[in-house]
């Protein structure tokens, strides 16, 4: 069963643009999110994270966006650009729990 | 900071033949670890992890088999592949005790059964 999910499987940008991606999970239990990006042929890397105790976190062109009451986080990427040409993955985990959940992952292209 | 490396990095295999993926850790002692597939056009799924040497979990039912024999070393192991265990296979890693459970992965392996 799908704890994580990201029902948008790609997104087409500008570039300039904004671009938002979008996660709904499930289990009250996460209590910590994490946003990975996935180039072809690579591992994930890390991006940017918030705790349950907040309802946005801010890195720079990323923002993420938690909404508790509807069980949904949304990243926020400002401006796109090209580099921004991705899979993102959402995650989540539960308090006391080293695992995470994965949604499935949205791919980004980011146009000139 | 941790450093994951894997390998190989490409494995073509026939249906039946063995498998052996391996990943070792450097940076960090006493990690969580973490086999996780992708298969094509899907997430990331979870196979297995451990918390330490000899301590394997398994999330989902299938031929495939892990085993910590050394604290930084986690290794991936089939005795007959299936067509289906195709993906691109990736470790990771976690300190134990951050609260923040920020995974690091390494590059990942591409196997492709035939």
């Amino acid at each position: 069963d799908q704890q994580v999910k990201q029902n948008s499987p790609s997104l087409s940008v500008q570039e300039g643009r904004i671009s938002i991606l979008n996660c709904d999970y499930t289990n009250s239990m996460f209590d910590y999110f994490l946003w990975y990006k996935k180039y072809p042929a690579e591992g994930p890397t890390f991006l940017i994270s918030i705790s349950s105790i907040k309802d946005k976190n801010e890195d720079g062109r990323f923002t993420v966006f938690l909404n508790k009451s509807a069980k949904h986080l949304s990243l926020h990427i400002v401006p796109s650009q090209p580099g921004d040409s991705a899979v993102y993955f959402c995650a989540a985990s539960a308090f006391d729990d080293y695992k995470l959940s994965f949604g499935a992952g949205t791919t980004v292209t980011v146009r000139a | 900071s941790q450093t994951i490396h894997q390998w190989p990095a490409t494995l073509v295999q026939p249906v039946g033949s063995p498998l052996s993926l391996e990943c070792t850790v450097e940076g960090t002692s006493n990690p969580n670890l973490y086999w996780y597939r992708q298969a094509a056009g899907r997430g990331l799924q979870l196979l297995f992890y451990s918390v330490g040497i000899g301590q394997i979990s398994s999330e989902v039912p299938q031929n495939l088999s892990a085993s910590r024999p050394q604290d930084r070393q986690f290794i991936l192991s089939s005795k007959k592949l299936l067509l289906s265990d195709s993906g691109f296979y990736l470790c990771a890693c976690d300190t134990s005790g951050r609260k923040d459970n920020e995974q690091f992965f390494g590059p990942g392996t591409r196997l492709t059964v035939l």
